[in-house]
Parts: structure tokens; C-alpha cells; sequence
């Protein structure tokens, strides 16, 4: 069965530090992977996505992560996580509807807490 | 400015009441969705629609109908509320074509049945 794990569902880092978010997804074919932020009380933000090609891509807000088929992993990665990072993560593969059109299987989400 | 604008943004419901979420969306997205987000569970597919006219169920759609007379909208209605259906409720849409594979969402419906 398609699945996306987040095993971390609190994470806390100081302002400045890196940051590592897991995730690992269980899909039959290739996947389309995403990262998505959401900030208390709003909707979700793509961050970025993976689709072929390169396997570390670079998102918006500083943000990149890593496809490793090998590990069917796709981790999230900041090299200096400011206050404003503090969000809920999620991590979601694409898997197709038919249609032309695909549902998300979304993981549970991990929340970033940002210490001053 | 553009984007997909969900309304109402909360709701209290008594058990057995009926009522509809609006997703309204002026990107001319070919694609809409609705999802539910439970602590814990993630984001679960409801309905999606593909087109003006059609709808198709998602993961979990029971005690859920939905409606897109209009491209721009689509709407999700609950008949009758029960207290399983205390979520919050997130609309999302996007153009057609494998380039372009983000949704964009909606702020969401906080809905509680009580």
C-alpha cells in the first residue's frame, strides 16, 4: 500500500542551527514527492517537489531535499532554520487518480518548534 | 488577489444539520479538491472534481456530497453532521499538465458538530 512516514512529529532547534526533517514513503513506481509548510491557522505552502531529474532540489525559503531511491527517503534540509520556520511540515506523494489528475498521500506532519 | 478562497472559515454545527463549504478558486484551475485534516491522520482526500461538471470520491467521502456547476467553484456539502465530521476542511486546486504538479490550497474550514 502506498504510505509516507514522518517519524519525527515534534522537532525543537535553536534560530541559526540546521535542520533535517524525514521522511520515507512506500510507492510502487517512480514517486512524485513534495513538502509542504503549514503556519498556524493557514493552508498548506508547496515548499518544493521532485519529479526525475536531479535528486536534490531546491525549494523556496531556503529550503532543499534529497530523493534517495535507495532508502525511499525524501528529507527536507535547512542549513539555518530562522524563527519563522516555526510551522507543521508535511511530506506527500503523488499517486495517480486517473483523469490526467493525481490525490496527495500526505505523512502526519512535523511540527517545528524555533528556540530564540 | 488570486488564490483559492474557502468559505466559511468556521462553523459550529449542531448533530444532524446540514450545511455546504464554497471553494472558490480564479486561476481557471481544471482541478479541484477537497480534503479533511484530523491531528495525527494528515490530509485525507474527500471528493475531487477534474472538470465543470464532473466529481469523483476520494479516500473518504462517506457522508459527503459535492458540486461544480461552475469551474470556478466547487462546493462541499455535508446533509446531515455528525461528530466524526469535526475537522478542518481544505479546498485546493490546479491547472492540468505533469509540469505542474502543486496545488495550490486553501486557508481551510474549521468546522466542529456538536
Amino acid at each position: 500500500a502506498q504510505s509516507v512516514t514522518q517519524p519525527d512529529i515534534h522537532i525543537t532547534v535553536s534560530e541559526g542551527a540546521s535542520l533535517e526533517l524525514r521522511c520515507n514513503y512506500s510507492y510502487g513506481a517512480t514517486p512524485y514527492l513534495f513538502w509542504y509548510v503549514q503556519s498556524p491557522g493557514q493552508g498548506l505552502q508547496l515548499l518544493l517537489k521532485y519529479f526525475s531529474g536531479d535528486t536534490l532540489v531546491q525549494g523556496i525559503k531556503g529550503f532543499e531535499a534529497e530523493f534517495k531511491r535507495s532508502q525511499s527517503s525524501f528529507n527536507l534540509r535547512k542549513p539555518s532554520v530562522h524563527w519563522s520556520d516555526a510551522a507543521e511540515y508535511f511530506c506527500a506523494v503523488g499517486a495517480p487518480l486517473g483523469s490526467g489528475t493525481y490525490k496527495y498521500i500526505f505523512g502526519t506532519g512535523t511540527r517545528l518548534k524555533v528556540l530564540a | 488577489n488570486a488564490g483559492v478562497t474557502q468559505t466559511p472559515k468556521f462553523r459550529v454545527l449542531k448533530t444532524g444539520q446540514s450545511m455546504t463549504l464554497l471553494c472558490a478558486q480564479d486561476m481557471n484551475h481544471e482541478y479541484m479538491y477537497w480534503y479533511r485534516q484530523d491531528p495525527g491522520m494528515g490530509l485525507r482526500l474527500i471528493h475531487y472534481s477534474v472538470g465543470e461538471g464532473t466529481t469523483a470520491k476520494g479516500e473518504v467521502p462517506d457522508g459527503y456530497n459535492v458540486s461544480r456547476l461552475k469551474k470556478q467553484n466547487f462546493l462541499l456539502g455535508l446533509e446531515s453532521a455528525a461528530p466524526s465530521q469535526t475537522s478542518v476542511y481544505f479546498c485546493a486546486s490546479r491547472p492540468p499538465g505533469t509540469d505542474t504538479y502543486g496545488y495550490t490550497f486553501g486557508s481551510g474550514t474549521r468546522l466542529t458538530v456538536v
